[in-house]
C-alpha cells in the first residue's frame, strides 16, 4: 500500500510571500488531516476533512491559511502572505474512517512532511 | 480545556536498559490513546494504540500502558538499542467517538547511547 505523499518536502520563502503544500493521502481513506509541526514541539492540527467537507478548522489562522481538497482526494494547503511565526513542518494525514462508520480506531498514517522555513 | 504532557522532554540511556516514557492527559473522557515514533526530518509512525476499555498494548519490546482514572500513559521499552533513538509522540482522541480531535504531547527526545 502507497503511503501519504507530500510535496515539497523543503520550502524556503521570505516573509508576506505565499506557498503551497499538496498531499495525496492513501487511496480509498475518507479522512484528511493537516498538521503543523513547530520545532520542538508536537503536531498541532490545522485542519479535518471528510471526503472533501471540512470536520475541524478551528485552529486554522483563516486571514492567512486555506486548504482545500479537491473531489475528496488530494489536499492542498496555501499561506499567504507567511509570517516568521509560520516556519515548520507541515505534516499530512489520512484516516480510512468514514462518515458513518461510529466504531474503530481510525488510526492515522503520516506523510513525511513538508518543511517550511520563513526569513 | 483538553492538554496532554510528556515528561521528561528528553532522556539519555545507555543501550541495553529498560526504560519508560510518560504520558499525562488532563480529561479521562478519552476514546483512544496512540503512541508515535518520528526521526528526525520525518513523518509519524504508530507504535501502538490503546482503545479506552483496554489497559495495555504489546508489540515486540515496546509495551504501552492505559490508565484512564488517573489520565496517564506509559510507554515501556525493554532492552533499548541505539536503533530506538528518536522522539516518541503521545497522542490522544478525547470524547467517545472516533471523530474527536487527535491532540498530541510535545514528545521525548530519547538518545540510547552505544
Amino acid at each position: 500500500e502507497a503511503g501519504v505523499a507530500q510535496s515539497p518536502r523543503y520550502k524556503i520563502i521570505e516573509k508576506r510571500q505565499s506557498v503551497a503544500f499538496w498531499c495525496n493521502p492513501i487511496s480509498g481513506h475518507a479522512t484528511l488531516y493537516w498538521y503543523q509541526q513547530i520545532l520542538g514541539q508536537g503536531p498541532k492540527l490545522l485542519i479535518q476533512f471528510q471526503n472533501n467537507g471540512v470536520v475541524d478548522d478551528s485552529q486554522l489562522p483563516k486571514d492567512r491559511f486555506s486548504a482545500e481538497r479537491l473531489k475528496g482526494v488530494d489536499s492542498t494547503l496555501k499561506i499567504q502572505p507567511a509570517k516568521l511565526e509560520d516556519s515548520a513542518v507541515y505534516l499530512c494525514a489520512s484516516s480510512l474512517r468514514r462518515a458513518g462508520n461510529a466504531g474503530g480506531a481510525n488510526v492515522l498514517t503520516f506523510g513525511a512532511g513538508s518543511r517550511l522555513t520563513v526569513l | 480545556k483538553q492538554e496532554v504532557t510528556q515528561i521528561p522532554a528528553a532522556l539519555s540511556v545507555p543501550e541495553g536498559e529498560n526504560l519508560v516514557l510518560n504520558c499525562s492527559f488532563t480529561d479521562s473522557a478519552i476514546y483512544n490513546l496512540q503512541w508515535f515514533r518520528q526521526d528526525p526530518g520525518k513523518g509519524l509512525t504508530s507504535l501502538l494504540l490503546i482503545q479506552s476499555s483496554q489497559r495495555e498494548q504489546t508489540s515486540g519490546r515496546l509495551n504501552a500502558s492505559l490508565d484512564k482514572s488517573s489520565g496517564r500513559s506509559t510507554l515501556y521499552i525493554a532492552a533499548s538499542q541505539p536503533g530506538d533513538s528518536a522522539t516518541y509522540l503521545c497522542a490522544v482522541r478525547f470524547g467517545s467517538s472516533n471523530t474527536g480531535k487527535l491532540i498530541f504531547g510535545q514528545g521525548t527526545t530519547l538518545q540510547v547511547k552505544p
